[in-house]
């Protein structure tokens, strides 16, 4: 079965420093894998996607993330975190398999300092 | 474009009582349609799945029950509300089972 681990629950960084949120899939497939954000109180919102082809994807909000096969890992990253990135980030894993749902990991609260 | 709703935001129940949450979408034709729930401080838990009218899988055996009585709506319901209920209650649709999920807004339920 598939799973997808985000160790870090919690994350506190500094205004303007970089930020790295792991996320670790387990599967023998090639993986559709996404990230999320749920800021307080609201529904999540999908900040980039992975399918195919080009390993490093961009996403919205200053957002990229990178598919490492060989690590079954796809780690999001933003070089320089605003106040307004505190939220918590979910990753999730889905294949190419007809009734096949996506798996949600557990989340990551980042917290920003001033 | 498509757009999916969720009502009422928010929800404060006794304990025992009824309780019917309702998610529309819109701009699209048979979604796959999913109800979870989170608990304060927790992740992401499934309850119910559809891939078509009348058809609901369940994730979890519980008190609460789903049910899909046109395309494009889906509906979370409860005969007797219990204090574990509590939760933060998201609706969200996908075109493929494997495909990207959108997320509605969600009920916050406090159940007292």
């Amino acid at each position: 079965a598939q799973s997808v681990t985000q160790p870090d629950i919690h994350i506190t960084v500094s205004e303007g420093a970089s930020l790295e949120l792991r996320c670790n899939y387990s599967y023998g497939a090639t993986p559709y894998l996404f990230w999320y954000v749920q800021s307080p109180g609201q529904g999540l919102q999908l900040l980039l996607k992975y399918f195919s082809g080009d390993t490093l994807v961009q996403g919205i909000k200053g957002f990229e993330a990178e598919f490492k096969r060989s690590q079954s890992s796809f780690n999001l990253r933003k070089p320089s975190v605003h106040w307004s990135d505190a939220a918590e980030y979910f990753c999730a894993v889905g294949y190419n398999n007809a009734g096949n749902m996506l798996t949600f990991g557990g989340g990551t609260r980042l917290m920003v300092k001033p | 474009s498509q757009t999916i709703h969720q009502w009422p935001a928010t929800l404060v129940q006794p304990v025992g009582s009824p309780l019917s949450l309702e998610c529309t979408v819109e701009g699209t034709s048979n979604p796959n349609l999913y109800w979870y729930r989170q608990a304060a401080g927790r992740g992401l838990q499934l309850l119910f799945y559809s891939v078509g009218i009348g058809q609901i899988s369940s994730e979890v055996p519980q008190n609460l029950s789903a049910s899909r009585p046109q395309d494009r709506q889906f509906i979370l319901s409860s005969k007797k509300l219990l204090l574990s209920d509590s939760g933060f209650y998201l609706c969200a649709w996908s075109v493929l089972a494997s495909d990207t999920q959108y997320f509605g807004p969600g009920t916050r339920l406090t159940v007292l």
